[in-house]
């Protein structure tokens, strides 16, 4: 069976720090990533999305970067934390081109 | 471009009462995929159904929607609310095969009394 691991479980940083989240797919070759945010009583909105090591396409700018160094793997980062970085970070994971299963998120506050 | 809309944010029911969610979408793709996301607090969101086939009703966990895309709606519905259904619950719409976006809408959280 799959398992997606995120990492860490929550995080509180500082305005202007650097910020790394991790992203970890097991029981799944080369699987389709992406990358949510959902700030507190909002929507969920995708960031990015992967579909082969090496490869990752920009949905909204939020002025966060995302690299996949391994297939099973998906990073989101960004060198400077803004006050509105805080929120709710998803991981995802598809097979086909539906059918998302998320992974159980990491909580970010910036203060 | 696409979207979808969830017109209640907040829907509070007694236990025992019907569920109706409501969800229309908008795209120039013909075949979409809608799906029905529940999210329990603390929690991160977890499939509860989906569609892609035009006036057909799908049910998991005694809540059933059917997608009408005469009307780009694709409401979710359930006979009698459980105290346990308290939830969030996102609409979500995959548009075309390629795109590699699913859209979430806004949201209805959904509690219900006893």
């Amino acid at each position: 069976a799959q398992t997606i691991h995120q990492w860490p479980v929550a995080e509180i940083k500082a305005v202007g720090s650097p910020l790394s989240l991790g992203c970890t797919i097991k029981g799944k070759s080369s699987p389709n990533l992406y990358w949510y945010w959902q700030a507190t009583g909002g929507t969920l909105q995708q960031l990015f999305y992967s579909i082969t090591v090496g490869q990752v396409e920009s949905v909204v700018q939020l002025n966060l970067s995302a690299s996949r160094p391994k297939d099973d793997q998906f990073i989101l980062s960004t060198e400077k934390l803004l006050l509105s970085h805080s929120g709710f970070y998803l991981c995802a994971w598809s097979s086909g081109d539906s059918d998302y299963t998320f992974g159980s998120g990491t909580r970010l506050l910036v203060i | 471009g696409d979207s979808v809309t969830q017109t209640e944010g907040l829907v509070t029911l007694t236990e025992g009462l019907p569920v109706m969610l409501n969800c229309t979408y908008q795209t120039i793709y013909s075949n979409p995929f809608l799906f029905w996301y529940v999210q329990h607090l603390n929690e991160s969101p977890r499939l509860l159904l989906k569609s892609f086939t035009d006036n057909k009703r799908t049910e998991h966990q005694g809540f059933h929607a059917t997608l009408h895309k005469s009307s780009s709606s694709f409401h979710l519905q359930k006979s009698s609310a459980q105290l346990s259904d308290s939830a969030l619950y996102y609409c979500a719409l995959y548009a075309s095969s390629g795109s590699w976006q699913l859209i979430f809408g806004s949201g209805t959280q959904l509690t219900v009394m006893p």
